[in-house]
């Protein structure tokens, strides 16, 4: 079992559409939560860190839950701008340190 | 700022051949990171350095060796390239360890023959 797992993809949503990306993660020692994404053949960019209570930027909004070690990313009111590759991590300290999903692929069309 | 440059942007190998991985930061991070990257496997850690000095070895360390040169420049040094290295690799740094954001180069896309 991967230590991050991700939705496989790819998700092929309309413009203006909601979607929703789900991650888990199994080392409950995990400490900071990010989702990056990543666009074709560049290197990835920090989107948004996720905390307990949850957060918002803008369209984007990430959700952690500790206790089922899950983590999720929505995105609404989708914009072409958005297809990417989106990216969840676990990191923390001592011997365990940052462990990246696979990532999933999003497509949004006009 | 440059924030984290990478060099080169491409290299071919033939098996058996050996390269360095330059890496360099402008940003005064403390905490410096190789990853690989392949198809449906996401980035995997090879070695990071959280201070100037230190180097530890992290997921998938084998076949690879590491500088922390001084704060600014991390190196990756492939000894005997293998065609398992043909991948895209990837620099970070971090400021405050491995739970802070990390910023990441443009990465260096290696193909060994």
């Amino acid at each position: 079992r991967k230590e991050v797992e991700q939705d496989p993809g790819p998700f092929n949503v309309p413009e203006g559409a909601t979607v929703a990306f789900n991650c888990t993660y199994s080392n409950s020692a995990s400490q900071s939560f990010f989702w990056y994404r990543q666009d074709c053949r560049k290197e990835p960019k920090l989107l948004m860190s996720v905390y307990s209570s949850g957060n918002e930027d803008g369209r984007f909004t990430a959700q952690l839950n500790r206790a089922s070690q899950y983590i999720s990313l929505l995105i609404r009111d989708s914009k072409l701008s958005d297809s990417a590759t989106y990216l969840c991590v676990a990191s923390g300290t001592g011997g365990f340190k940052t462990i990246f999903g696979a990532g999933t692929r999003l497509f949004v069309k006009a | 700022n440059a924030g984290v440059t990478q060099t080169p942007k491409f290299q071919v190998l033939k098996t058996g051949q050996s390269m360095t991985l330059q890496c360099a930061q402008d940003m005064n991070h403390n905490s410096m990171y190789w990853y690989r990257q392949d198809p449906g496997m996401g980035l995997r850690l090879i070695y990071y350095s959280a201070s100037e000095g230190t180097t530890d070895k992290g997921e998938v360390p084998n076949g690879y060796n590491v500088s922390r040169l001084n704060k600014r420049e991390f190196s990756l040094r492939l000894e005997s390239a293998a065609p398992s290295q043909t991948s895209v690799y990837f620099c970070a740094s971090s400021d405050r360890g491995s739970t802070d954001t990390q910023y990441f180069g443009p990465g260096t896309r290696l193909t060994v023959l």
